[in-house]
């Protein structure tokens, strides 16, 4: 069994272009989070997925980001026309459908995004 | 709105010493508690977490955390530190929903 994986771990790009993070929960959750991390700071939340529906978004994710969850399992997180302000690191969490509200969640090591 | 703060950004204890890593809680509702550790190139993993059960929470690797609502506090302790827990330690608030607000975190170091 695995546990929540992130794909790239690292990435370094230039302004202005567009980088996607892949996150796969694990398999029997149907709950998926992604959680942004700067340093010093503790995670911020950003937005999760029941299923392939995104039921919240923080004020934090402008129109500049985008997550899908297609089809339930995997999700996506893009960020277009990055700038320097988005290095951070990226967070994947999921947690199982029998957690109910206790807010128990998996977290995967993290996608870090560099920003030149 | 729900907060966490997280006292001393940076805590060094000795080896055997007790750990004690301060957190307190705002919350409109009563909350739920977490700690939250983060070991270097890891991911967060849950230490322990408070549901309105009991007050004196256990959790893994020796550490437990009392919820004292007159004090709005969730501290955490160990009571002989080892070198193996050296990370970083967040403190998190729910309000019974589906999202976590942590706090800034507390690097623990433990010295030989």
């Amino acid at each position: 069994d695995t546990g929540v994986s992130q794909d790239p771990r690292h990435k370094i790009t230039k302004r202005g272009q567009n980088v996607t993070f892949r996150c796969d929960p694990i398999s029997e959750h149907n709950r998926l989070y992604w959680y942004r991390q700067t340093l010093g700071q503790g995670p911020e939340f950003l937005t999760y997925f029941q299923n392939e529906a995104q039921l919240e978004k923080s004020r934090l994710l402008s129109d500049r980001f985008s997550a899908e969850r297609p089809k339930g399992s995997f999700s996506t997180l893009e960020i277009q026309r990055t700038e320097q302000g988005d290095s951070a690191m990226y967070l994947c969490a999921s947690s199982p459908r029998n957690s109910g509200n206790t807010g128990e969640l998996f977290f995967g090591e993290g996608s870090r995004l560099t920003v030149l | 709105a729900q907060s966490v703060t997280q006292l001393g950004s940076h805590v060094s204890v000795s080896e055997g010493a007790l750990v004690l890593l301060r957190c307190n809680y705002s919350s409109s509702v009563p909350p739920y508690l977490f700690w939250y550790v983060q070991y270097p190139n890891q991911g967060l993993q849950l230490l322990l977490k408070y549901t309105s059960a009991a007050t004196l929470v256990k959790g893994i690797n020796g550490f437990e955390a009392e919820f004292k609502k007159s004090e709005t506090s969730f501290h955490l302790t160990k009571p002989s530190a080892h070198m193996s827990d050296a990370a970083e330690y967040f403190c998190a608030v729910s309000d019974q929903g589906e999202k976590l607000t942590f706090g800034t975190g507390t690097r623990l170091t433990i010295i030989p």
